[in-house]
């Protein structure tokens, strides 16, 4: 089983919002991982969002606006990227990410679709 | 402002051997791990291994162990990805990225086929 579990895909209505979730392997501890999110555009190189630990350890990336944010489900064991008032251009795929065992680990992505 | 800028794309045969580069600028170079990540066509991102320019400290995914060759020229602010026999299954976009919140490299298309 995949350490970090994501849906392959996810529609939403512009102006609504979208919760992304990223599942931890069972054996593992969402507490204990830092959560990355990056967004995806075709043709272009990921693009960091923003890293969750805690609401005291988080931070936004440069230029990223304030309607995307992170926040951890204790009881799903799960990292989540909350977007809300979703635009068109949010339109993309999705990766969260977490360190372990010294190196980094992905999840599948997650295809968001704006309609 | 950190950059990263990938050398162009490479089309290669079956076993032959390739080096790809990721040049580093906007910051200094030691203070960040540079990562290399694989997208193969159509699918997600696979972490491969990183390297600490600082003591050349190299760290590989176990998927990656022994396929690919990571290294660094300090002097010049720049990072390596080799493989010595590439297979088609190599055919992918790799990605260089400088410690896990900086801008990543464009990307180098890597196409291997006969």
């Amino acid at each position: 089983q995949a350490v970090l579990t994501q849906p392959s895909s996810l529609s939403a209505s512009p102006g609504a919002s979208a919760t992304l979730t990223c599942t931890l392997r069972s054996d593992f501890n969402v507490g204990t991982y830092r959560m990355y999110w990056y967004q995806q555009k075709p043709g272009s190189p990921p693009q960091f969002l923003l890293k969750y630990n805690s609401d005291s350890d988080k931070q936004q990336g440069s230029g990223v606006p304030s309607r995307f944010s992170g926040s951890k489900d204790a009881s799903a064991n799960a990292g989540i990227l909350i977007i809300s008032g979703l635009q068109s251009e949010d339109e993309a795929d999705y990766y969260c990410m977490t360190w372990h065992s010294g190196g980094w680990v992905f999840g599948g992505g997650t295809k968001l679709t704006v309609l | 402002e950190v950059q990263l800028v990938q050398s162009g794309a490479e089309v290669r045969k079956p076993g032959e051997s390739l080096t790809i580069s990721c040049k580093g600028s906007g910051y200094r170079f030691n203070s960040y791990w540079i990562n290399w990540v694989r997208q193969m066509p159509g699918k997600g991102l696979e972490w491969m291994g990183r390297i600490d320019p600082n003591d050349f400290d190299v760290k590989y995914s176990p998927s990656f162990q022994g396929h690919v060759t990571i290294s660094v020229d300090r002097s010049i602010g720049t990072a390596y990805l080799q493989w010595n026999s590439l297979t088609s299954s190599d055919t992918a976009m790799y990605y260089c990225v400088a410690g896990d919140q900086a801008p990543w490299g464009q990307g180098t298309l890597v196409t291997v086929s006969s």
